[in-house]
């Protein structure tokens, strides 16, 4: 199947620091990619919409100028986490539909990264 | 708002057939349901997906009524090793979003 890579798989950084961490599509091209953030024993949260060559659109709640979203190419979205604080420790985790171009046949199969954990201290 | 319900928790011995019933009242036409399982610490997995009736794999069984306000997952003779969290997902498969409910947690007892 698809793989979805991410990195990295885990940091671990001091407040107020900035942290970046990347989702790359290996074999397929991603004009669309998904960010979720999961809490511990929580489900995963729809934080945000990477599009390539687009502004990333962002779920209600989550700040943009915080979670900077950067699609740079079909194969690369980056999210950082701006002036990182303690509630910002979560696993980040992101997705891509493989597939994309299709104008309506068919489905569009989800991949999920391996997710990055994120503590700040 | 998450498309779908699920029981919480679930028990099982090793073994045994494991089904996980997902209520999804509100799907729509075009809308695939499709299954993912998630360990600790790692992102979701793809088991199987479906639109109407039967599908099976090599490791679950989907079985959709035909009123596809429902599904149900079956595990056949599951191990310790498939001890995770099992989330049910409906969606159209058009580069949209997945909406995560709260999933099922499955433990498997030897």
């Amino acid at each position: 199947g698809a793989v979805v890579s991410q990195h990295p798989s885990w940091v671990i950084c001091k407040s107020g620091t900035s942290v970046k961490i990347e989702c790359r599509s290996l074999d397929f091209q991603a004009t669309t990619m998904f960010w979720y953030r999961q809490f511990p024993k929580q489900s995963l949260m729809l934080m945000a919409t990477s599009n390539e060559g687009s502004k990333a659109t962002y779920e209600q709640g989550v700040e943009k100028d915080k979670f900077l979203i950067n699609h740079a190419s079909l194969t690369l979205s980056t999210l950082t986490v701006t002036s990182a604080h303690p509630e910002d420790s979560s696993f980040y985790i992101c997705s891509a539909p493989r597939g994309q171009g299709a104008s309506g046949e068919g489905y569009n199969e989800q991949f999920f990264g391996p997710g990055t954990r994120l503590t700040v201290l | 708002l998450a498309k779908t319900t699920q029981p919480i928790s679930m028990d099982s011995y090793e073994g045994q057939e494991v089904n996980i019933t997902c209520s999804h009242n509100n799907i729509a036409t075009n809308d695939y349901i499709t299954w993912y399982q998630q360990f600790p610490s790692q992102g979701p997995r793809f088991i199987i997906q479906g639109y109407k009736t039967k599908v099976t794999n090599e490791v679950a069984s989907l079985f959709i009524p035909a009123d596809r306000k429902s599904s149900t997952l079956s595990l056949p003779r599951v191990s310790l090793s498939d001890t995770a969290v099992y989330y049910c997902l409906v969606g159209d498969g058009r580069n949209t979003p997945l909406v995560f409910g709260k999933g099922t947690r499955l433990s498997v007892i030897a």
